[in-house]
């Protein structure tokens, strides 16, 4: 069964910190993995990574793609408030998503 | 664009109900899936929907099924509703060839009372 697994589930930092979310996946036929940010309500698209090691970069958040290692990780520089959120990491395999659990981000100012 | 359209947005039913969610995709969007929401389990996915043909489906019970439209509407229906149905059902929409990404609705919150 497809699995992908997420972490740290929960970080807390201040205000103009840099971090990385990790995310593992064990999927029988990979095709892409995407990240989300979940606010209150929908989860919203970031990245969608196909191919291993081009970055993709929007503004202070970046992401990368490891295929040989499975993995994938999530940067985001120069934190502020507003990034607060729940970050979701998926396999996007046969017609459907295989999320992570999430990891759970707090700004503190 | 307007994004992903998700009705109602709040719904409290008590067990044993039925109830229909609705979806309207992204203009263009062929594709339509299905997500159910819970602390517990996190993001699970129920079924997806592409040109009115069920492609895929998730490990749920028979109670959970859904059906789309000659226009990529989708609707999801639960019957017997059970306490554990509390949850945000959040559908997404997609071109449907696997190059995009899925985009979501904000979900429809249904509490079982």
């Amino acid at each position: 069964e497809d699995k992908v697994v997420q972490s740290p589930l929960s970080l807390v930092v201040h205000e103009g910190d840099t971090v990385t979310l990790n995310c593992s996946y064990e999927v029988t036929n990979f095709r892409s993995l995407l990240w989300y940010k979940q606010e209150k309500k929908a989860p919203t698209f970031l990245f969608m990574l196909t191919s291993s090691g081009i970055e993709k970069k929007s503004g202070r958040l970046s992401s990368i793609l490891d295929k040989k290692e499975l993995f994938s990780i999530l940067n985001i520089t120069a934190t502020q408030t507003g990034d607060s959120a729940i970050y979701l990491c998926a396999d996007q395999g046969a017609q459907k998503l295989v999320f992570g659990q999430g990891t759970r981000l707090t700004i503190n100012p | 664009k307007a994004g992903v359209t998700q009705t109602p947005r709040y719904l409290i039913k008590t067990r044993g109900q039925q109830v229909t969610l609705s979806c309207s995709p992204i203009s263009g969007h062929r594709s339509v899936s299905w997500y159910q929401q819970t602390p517990g389990q996190g993001l699970q996915f129920l079924f997806e929907y592409f040109s009115e043909t069920q492609r895929n489906k998730g490990n749920f019970p028979g109670r959970f099924s859904g059906r789309q439209f000659s226009n990529s509407r989708s609707e999801m229906n639960v019957s017997t509703l059970e306490l554990g149905d509390s949850a945000l059902y959040l559908c997404a929409s997609s071109e449907g060839n696997g190059v995009g990404p899925q985009h979501f609705g904000d979900g429809t919150r249904l509490s079982i009372l």
